[in-house]
């Protein structure tokens, strides 16, 4: 079945880094979102891709869709302690239908 | 505006009971799916439900059904509960038709002993 691989698991930065979480689909999707969970808490939007080799910002996150609508990234410019929390991108095969989420990746900033 | 709801946030059950979960979508919302998030994954789809009828299911079990009433409201139902079983229900909506965001709740954590 469809599958949808993010790495790393987990990513530990100082304050200021920045910070890169990857997304592989084993099948091409129609679309892709992203998700952040704060600890304790559940998932929120960010932002929904949909377009071969779109590419959105968000102040200082950077949302990248592959060319061939199979991978994905989220890039954090200089990292702030805000950030904690835990990154899922979940895809989809068609709009409006079910999401694969991925495993996360957990970013811890140290101050 | 309240936003997606759900009861109860947490319950402890023994195997082999049964559990009802209820979810109240965001105003305005008529589609609501289910997820199952187990610690440290990442939230796995169960079902959906639109005018009241289940539209796409996930890979789990005839143990897990739903339900979902006039007013946009749904129910999980899990029988015959295992260990395995034990996790964050999380209740998602959206309005059909918008194929963006999902508007997750708070979740219904669930403890099988």
């Amino acid at each position: 079945g469809q599958q949808v691989m993010q790495i790393p698991q987990y990513q530990h930065v100082q304050e200021g880094e920045d910070f890169t979480t990857y997304c592989n689909s084993s099948t091409t999707l129609s679309n892709i979102q992203w998700y952040k969970q704060r600890p304790g808490g559940h998932p929120v939007f960010l932002i929904q891709l949909v377009k071969s080799g779109e590419v959105k910002k968000q102040k200082r996150l950077t949302f990248q869709f592959g060319e061939a609508k199979k991978n994905s990234s989220l890039h954090i410019t200089a990292t702030q302690t805000t950030d904690v929390g835990t990154y899922f991108c979940a895809g989809g095969r068609n709009q409006g239908g079910k999401l694969i989420f991925g495993q996360g990746t957990e970013l811890s900033v140290k101050p | 505006d309240a936003g997606v709801t759900q009861s109860p946030t947490h319950l402890i059950k023994t195997r082999g009971q049964q559990v009802t979960l209820r979810c109240s979508p965001k105003s305005g919302h008529d589609t609501v799916s289910w997820y199952q998030q187990a610690l440290g994954q990442g939230p796995q789809f169960i079902f959906q439900y639109y005018e009241e009828e289940e539209r796409q299911r996930g890979n789990f079990p005839d143990r897990f059904s739903g339900h979902q009433f006039p007013n946009y409201s749904s129910e999980l139902n899990v029988n015959a509960l295992l260990l395995g079983d034990s996790a964050l229900y999380l209740c998602a909506s959206r309005r059909q038709g918008d194929t963006g965001e999902l508007f997750f709740g708070e979740g219904s954590r669930l403890t099988v002993l």
